[in-house]
């Protein structure tokens, strides 16, 4: 079975462009989570969806960082006015459901490199 | 403030000897922990987990320990293989919300 996917696999930008990354779930999973990973670092938490809904964005560290999921199913992580310190690896998961005890399955991530 | 923290960047083992990883965290609202292996250019995947109302957890080779009053888990690996080369991310949740909150992760080498 297919398993999350992020697209693109690297995107490099300039400073001040914005940016979308996508991310598609395993099928039936209720739950996904974004996470941003800085080289040397543990996965960051950003934001969680419960259904179409944002059950938690306590993570996203600005308000030029924006994520939807209209249908429920795939969902997008917008940047707006990127910065250099917006370089990352971003991740994505899903889980049958928006519980701590429910394995999330990551997807292989996006490179976002801001020039 | 790092609340889980990995103190080991590296760490190297020959193949067949035990592989001790540790973690210490500092909130002590956290009830679940997990721990999580990467290989370059993939996500990070489930290993083990452990509920804070435990303090072991086995699963073949892995084992998970869990010390509340130190705020300290630490994952064993025995016997090491050297496909158990990875980076190895321990992570932890509070009230079954899904959020996780990881450590910097600590590099495994497995010498042949």
């Amino acid at each position: 079975g297919a398993g999350v996917s992020q697209t693109p696999s690297n995107k490099v930008t300039e400073k001040g462009k914005y940016v979308e990354l996508r991310c598609d779930p395993i099928s039936g999973h209720t739950a996904l989570y974004w996470y941003r990973q800085s080289l040397g670092q543990g996965p960051e938490f950003l934001i969680y969806f419960q259904g179409t809904g944002a059950a938690d964005d306590s993570g996203l560290p600005n308000d030029r960082f924006f994520a939807v999921r209209p249908e429920g199913s795939v969902s997008t992580l917008k940047i707006q006015r990127t910065e250099r310190g917006d370089s990352a690896v971003y991740l994505c998961a899903s889980s049958l459901q928006g519980s701590s005890y429910n394995e999330q399955f990551f997807g292989p991530g996006t490179r976002l490199t801001v020039l | 403030d790092q609340q889980v923290k990995q103190n080991s960047p590296s760490l190297s083992v020959q193949e067949g000897r035990i592989s001790i990883l540790n973690c210490d965290y500092t909130n002590s609202m956290f009830d679940y922990f997990l721990w999580y292996k990467k290989y370059p250019a993939e996500g990070p995947t489930f290993l083990i987990s452990i509920s804070s109302i435990k303090d072991k957890n086995e699963d073949g080779r892995f084992t998970v320990f869990l010390n509340k009053s130190a705020k300290h888990l630490s994952l064993h690996i025995v016997p090491s293989q050297p496909g158990d080369s990875a980076v190895y991310f321990c992570a932890a949740s509070s009230g079954n919300t899904g959020k996780l909150i990881f450590g910097q992760g600590t590099t495994l080498q497995v010498k042949p």
